[in-house]
């Protein structure tokens, strides 16, 4: 089974309404990290929190990790037809070297 | 100017032909990854090489062997392949932050095998 799940599998939307995705987890991390991926693409890093920290924001980027639930969610405020993509959480565990383990996605469709 | 390139973008192949998909990072990251994206969208990690060096080899068979001739390449050849091996390739380099590893991708190879 997989390291990181993500909830829900899809998300449809009206531009300017906030998006919450969230992500849980089964062993312990160094870090949790989200991503995007638009269609047909690479992915692309957004935003990265330590184990240590509980909340951090990028622009209109909010991620909150809870370690004791080992779960985190990305809330995107006032969403854009432009933030249409898949959202991926990353978990990065120590297996001797550092390994990234991504969940399945959410899909996120953001209507004007 | 791109930051992690591959070719091709696309491959179209017979089963049982071999095939490479060729990886470049200009970015002067150390470390360089193989995934592997299936149809569901579901990433997962096939190698990672640090400076030149395999430090992550995931249960991915034999038919899939990866080259890094330098820290700002890494190639992927895959003999004999199958059916199962159609997907989109995603070559990847990252650096470390605090905190952690901070990964870039390249725009993937999509691999259909017929």
């Amino acid at each position: 089974s997989q390291q990181g799940e993500e909830d829900p599998q899809a998300l449809s939307i009206q531009e300017g309404e906030n998006a919450t995705m969230n992500c849980s987890y089964k062993t312990s991390i160094n870090n949790l990290q989200w991503y995007r991926q638009n269609s047909g693409r690479g992915l692309v890093h957004l935003i990265l929190i330590r184990s240590n920290e509980r909340e951090k924001h990028s622009g209109r980027l909010r991620v909150t990790l809870d370690t004791s639930k080992k779960s985190s969610s990305l809330l995107i405020t006032a969403s854009r037809a432009a933030d249409t993509a898949s959202y991926f959480c990353a978990t990065a565990i120590n297996t001797g070297g550092f390994k990234t383990i991504f969940g399945a996605g959410t899909r996120l469709f953001v209507k004007a | 100017d791109t930051a992690v390139s591959q070719t091709p973008k696309y491959l179209v192949t017979q089963m049982g032909n071999d095939k490479s998909i060729k990886c470049e990072q200009n970015l002067g990251h150390d470390t360089m990854y193989w995934y592997k994206q299936d149809s569901k969208k579901f990433l997962k990690i096939m190698f990672s090489y640090n400076n030149k060096e395999l430090i992550i080899n995931e249960t991915v068979p034999n038919r899939f062997s990866p080259k890094s001739p330098d820290k700002a390449h890494l190639n992927l050849h895959i003999n004999s392949l199958e059916l199962g091996d159609s997907a989109v390739y995603f070559c990847a380099s990252s650096y470390r932050q605090t905190g952690g590893e901070v990964q870039f991708f390249g725009p993937g190879t999509r691999l259909t095998v017929l």
